[in-house]
């Protein structure tokens, strides 16, 4: 059983315009949703994380959207660059911690000039 | 670089045969996760230690066993290899275990089992 839904599976996206890529989870226990960066032959890399308790996080050109009662978050990267060519994975946990993270299946994006 | 240091980089091996993977988490963390990343699972937590002792076990098979020693690192040792068993392997790093911790990850062990 999936518990992480992620879409789309790859994106293409111009440079300067916003990528999105959304996820759904089932589990109502789940209240830790972070959201991993990673470039071929490295490890994910901890991009951007939040808490049920707050609909929107923002970190630079990263946000993270929350709809608890739809069970549903997104990352919103803004005025895209080549340098965020990458593939993208949420995540969720319970006890807000990292320990047995449920990860989506990654989006991978790329921005063309 | 996370600081976290995987060994072998790859690795190639035959069915029925038994490999061991290392990790040497980053200075002062004291958890280590395994992951194992494959085409067609996606991203899947297979156990965590935290300063010697497990913690939590994912989906990991009774062929598969790990051990945290007292210098911190971690061994994962994967027995009776399948062609299955293929797949990218990652240990991450945290200082700590609980609310807002964050992992970082090693750059993965490719494991191709032939």
């Amino acid at each position: 059983q999936q518990q992480v839904k992620q879409s789309p599976q790859s994106l293409i996206v111009q440079k300067g315009g916003i990528s999105i890529i959304n996820c759904a989870y089932e589990n109502t226990a789940f209240d830790y949703f972070p959201w991993y960066q990673q470039f071929p032959g490295k490890g994910p890399a901890l991009l951007i994380a939040i808490r049920p308790d707050v609909s929107e996080k923002k970190e630079g050109r990263f946000t993270i959207s929350f709809n608890k009662s739809a069970k549903q978050f997104s990352l919103h990267i803004m005025d895209s660059q080549p340098g965020d060519s990458a593939t993208y994975f949420c995540a969720a946990s319970r006890d807000g911690t990292a320990s047995k993270l449920t990860f989506g299946t990654g989006t991978r994006l790329q921005v063309t000039l | 670089d996370s600081g976290v240091t995987q060994t072998p980089k790859h690795l190639i091996t035959a069915t029925g045969q038994r490999v061991t993977l290392r990790c040497s988490p980053r200075s002062g963390d004291l958890s280590v996760y395994w992951y194992q990343q494959s085409l067609d699972q996606g991203l899947q937590f297979l156990i965590h230690y935290y300063n010697g002792e497990e913690r939590a076990k994912g989906n990991i098979l009774e062929r598969f066993s790990a051990q945290q020693f007292p210098d911190l690192h971690s061994e994962l040792n994967l027995s009776s290899l399948e062609l299955g068993d293929s797949a990218l392997y990652f240990c991450a790093s945290s200082t700590s275990w609980g609310i807002g911790e964050k992992l970082f990850f090693g750059s993965g062990t490719q494991l191709s089992v032939l």
